[in-house]
C-alpha cells in the first residue's frame, strides 16, 4: 500500500534555529501533500496544502514565511519551521492524497514529527 | 463550510463494555467522504474506515461497526466488547469528493480499563 515516510520522528532545537521535516512517498507519486499540526490534547489542524511544482496554499492564520513548504518532486515534500520558538513546539504530520484502485481518494499519513523548541 | 463535531471529549469504560463514539458533520457538498482514524499514544494515525455519501449501508469489521445516517448527518462508531488495546484517541474526518483536505473532529479519547 501507499506509504509515506516522515523524518525525523523527534527533534529538539534551540529557539531561533530552523528545522526541516521531510515526507517521502515510498511507492507512489504524491501530487498533493497536506501538512497538519497537532498540539497536545487537540485535533489535527491543517496548515497548508502543497501540490507538486507549485506554491503551497496556506490556511488562514498560518504564517507562510515561517512555515516554508517545498514540494519540488512527486516523492518529496518538506516543511521548514524557520526561526522556531517554543510556541512552535508541536506534533507535525504530513498526509498524501492517494487514489485507490476503486477510484475514490484516500489519505495516507506520515508517522509524525514531535518538535520541541527550547 | 465543512465541520465535524465529536461532542465526547473523553470516554472511560471497563473492558468488555460496548462503547459508541459519536460524530456529526456539516457540509454543503452532495458528494463527500467520511473517515474514522485511531491515534494511539505513538501518534501515528491508523485508518479505520472510509465511507462515501452515497453508501449508507452500515459496516461491521470484527468488533468495530459504523452507523452512517445521512438524515441526521451522523457517522457513529461502535466498539463491541472493548479491550485495553482500544485505548486511543479516535478522530472522525470529512473530505470533499474531489480529494480535498480532510477536516477533523476534535477527537474522542477512549480509555478502556481492565
Amino acid at each position: 500500500g501507499a506509504v509515506v515516510s516522515q523524518h525525523p520522528s523527534r527533534v529538539i532545537c534551540k529557539s531561533g534555529t530552523s528545522v526541516k521535516i521531510e515526507c517521502r512517498s515510498l511507492d507512489f507519486q504524491a501530487t498533493t501533500m497536506f501538512w497538519y499540526r497537532q498540539f497536545p490534547k487537540q485535533s489535527l489542524m491543517l496548515m497548508a496544502t502543497s501540490n507538486e511544482g507549485s506554491k503551497a496554499t496556506y490556511e488562514q492564520g498560518v504564517e507562510k514565511d515561517k512555515f516554508l513548504i517545498n514540494h519540488a518532486s512527486l516523492t518529496l515534500s518538506t516543511l521548514t519551521v524557520t526561526s522556531a520558538h517554543p510556541e512552535d513546539s508541536s506534533f507535525y504530520i504530513c498526509s498524501a492524497r492517494v487514489r485507490s484502485d476503486r477510484g475514490p481518494y484516500g489519505y495516507t499519513f506520515g508517522s509524525g514529527t514531535r518538535l520541541t523548541v527550547v | 463550510a465543512q465541520k465535524v463535531t465529536q461532542a465526547q471529549t473523553e470516554i472511560s469504560v471497563v473492558e468488555k463494555e460496548d462503547v459508541t463514539l459519536d460524530c456529526v458533520y456539516e457540509t454543503r457538498d452532495t458528494t463527500y467522504y467520511l473517515f474514522w482514524y485511531k491515534q494511539p499514544p505513538s501518534g501515528e494515525l491508523v485508518f479505520l474506515i472510509r465511507r462515501n455519501s452515497f453508501d449508507e449501508q452500515n459496516e461491521i469489521s470484527g468488533r468495530y461497526s459504523w452507523n452512517f445516517q445521512k438524515s441526521t448527518s451522523s457517522f457513529n462508531f461502535t466498539i463491541t466488547a472493548s479491550q485495553v488495546v482500544d485505548s486511543a484517541v479516535y478522530f472522525c474526518a470529512l473530505s470533499e469528493a474531489g480529494g480535498g483536505k480532510l477536516i477533523f473532529g476534535q477527537g474522542t479519547e477512549l480509555s478502556v480499563k481492565p
